[in-house]
């Protein structure tokens, strides 16, 4: 079955800095790959997915890159702000209707 | 719209109890998810409906693990007798069609500790 490994497992960086955090993944069949933020005592929010049809993808401050030959796909987080903080999930799927595999999380800590 | 609505937010109970987790999903959504989150796991996809019909219930982790849908605006997990490696996170997930079942609306979860 589907592998997703998520580094790194806590990140902090300053305001206004990025943040990068990466997964790689073990299906090559595999074709669909959202990420998720979820906030202290919340449920996961997609926050933005791309689909392997596409190398990369942007929206506002948050992008995602997708290199489908060596399986591995990145979140990069733009201008970070306090809000930002938060653990950070990576999935991957079959498609968008299968089941997702998620990787175990990255906790990112903005400080002012 | 509330968004999806989870109850209890919380439970404890004892090993052996039977405990049931209730989820009212956002109206309008065709798919309905159950999640379970823990330290050691992550994030598990327990079980998924579509028009309250259960497409895929390979996640469900033994006999002991129920789902129903009953209607379009209500769904149940149930876990009898329970265990406390239960004990973990539940989540209830909704998504409209046009999204994709994968483009869940989370609830806040129901923390269930089994002592």
């Amino acid at each position: 079955g589907e592998n997703v490994e998520q580094h790194p497992s806590t990140l902090s960086v300053q305001e206004g800095d990025s943040a990068v955090i990466k997964c790689t993944y073990s299906d090559s069949a595999s074709n669909y790959f959202p990420w998720y933020k979820q906030e202290l005592g919340k449920g996961p929010q997609l926050i933005i997915d791309i689909r392997s049809n596409v190398g990369e993808k942007k929206d506002q401050r948050i992008a995602v890159t997708l290199n489908k030959t060596a399986k591995h796909f990145s979140l990069h987080i733009t201008e970070t702000q306090p809000e930002d903080s938060a653990v950070y999930f990576c999935a991957a799927s079959r498609t968008s209707w299968g089941k997702l595999q998620f990787g175990a999380g990255t906790q990112v800590v903005v400080t002012p | 719209d509330a968004g999806v609505i989870q109850s209890p937010r919380h439970e404890v109970t004892e090993m052996g109890q039977e405990v049931t987790l209730r989820c009212k999903p956002i109206s309008g959504h065709d798919y309905l998810f159950w999640y379970r989150q823990t330290m050691m796991r992550g994030l598990e996809l327990l079980i998924y409906f579509n028009n309250n019909v259960p497409i895929d219930d390979s996640g469900m982790p033994e006999d002991r693990f129920s789902a129903k849908m009953p209607n379009a605006s209500f769904s149940t997990l149930k876990i009898q007798p329970s265990e406390p490696r239960d004990s973990a996170v539940y989540f209830c997930a909704s998504s409209p069609r046009a999204s994709g079942p994968q483009n869940g609306f989370f609830g806040p979860g129901t923390r269930l500790t089994v002592l």
